[in-house]
């Protein structure tokens, strides 16, 4: 159980053009989902906390206009990197948390590799 | 701010032998504390987790973790490497319920 998946697995676009990257919850709900980045051998930095019809709250220095986060529901949250330039080529890494059960616990996808040419 | 500090970026131990992968928290009210593993390219592993109680934490794989308060650190151990243990550690802490920090991580090479 508590499986969370991402779409696509890896993404190579073209400077300039936007990228939407989804993250699901596939066996449970969840009214909070994180977006983390993390650059190549580097730590994860969380970028947003997204909560289901809400807007997302942003990290300090993480443009909010270029990254939309939405949480259209309570199994899916999509981060689109809009005007994607090299500099946003990351790894992307959503983690979920279970409306049920009063946990903490985060459950994390299987992550995003963004290169942008 | 808070943070977690892993002090060790690289360790490298032979195979068969033990380990001890160190994490410390900043100190304040204890957080729930993480320590996940990551294969290149992939995504993070969950290998044990410490919210309360016993403080010594049994995980997957044959890791376990000590919480000690008075050192505000949570180090992972492995008494015994395998090869295919070769990976990224990230230690991390959730505070307030929604802040979670991961700290640099440590790579751990293992020798034949």
């Amino acid at each position: 159980g508590a499986v969370v998946s991402q779409h696509p697995s890896w993404v190579i676009c073209k400077s300039g053009t936007s990228v939407k990257i989804e993250c699901r919850s596939l066996d449970f709900q969840a009214t909070t989902m994180f977006w983390y980045r993390q650059f190549p051998k580097q730590s994860l930095m969380l970028m947003a906390t997204s909560n289901e019809g809400s807007k997302a709250t942003y990290e300090q220095g993480v443009e909010k206009d270029k990254f939309l986060i939405n949480h259209a529901s309570l199994t899916l949250s999509t981060l689109t990197v809009t005007s994607a330039h090299p500099e946003d080529s990351s790894f992307y890494i959503c983690s979920a948390l279970p409306l049920a059960g009063n946990t903490v616990e985060q459950y994390f996808g299987p992550g995003t590799r963004l290169t942008v040419t | 701010a808070q943070s977690v500090t892993q002090p060790d970026i690289h360790i490298t131990v032979s195979e068969g032998a033990s380990l001890e992968l160190r994490c410390n928290y900043s100190y304040g009210a204890t957080p729930y504390l993480f320590w996940y593993v990551q294969s290149p390219g992939q995504g993070l592993q969950l290998l044990l987790k410490y919210f309360s109680g016993d403080t010594l934490v049994q995980g997957i794989k044959g890791f376990e973790a000590e919480f000690k308060r008075s050192q505000s650190s949570f180090n992972l151990r492995k008494p015994s490497v395998h090869w295919s243990d070769a990976a990224e550690y990230f230690c991390a802490a959730l505070y307030n319920n929604n802040d979670m920090r991961f700290g640099a991580g440590t790579r751990l090479t293992v020798k034949p």
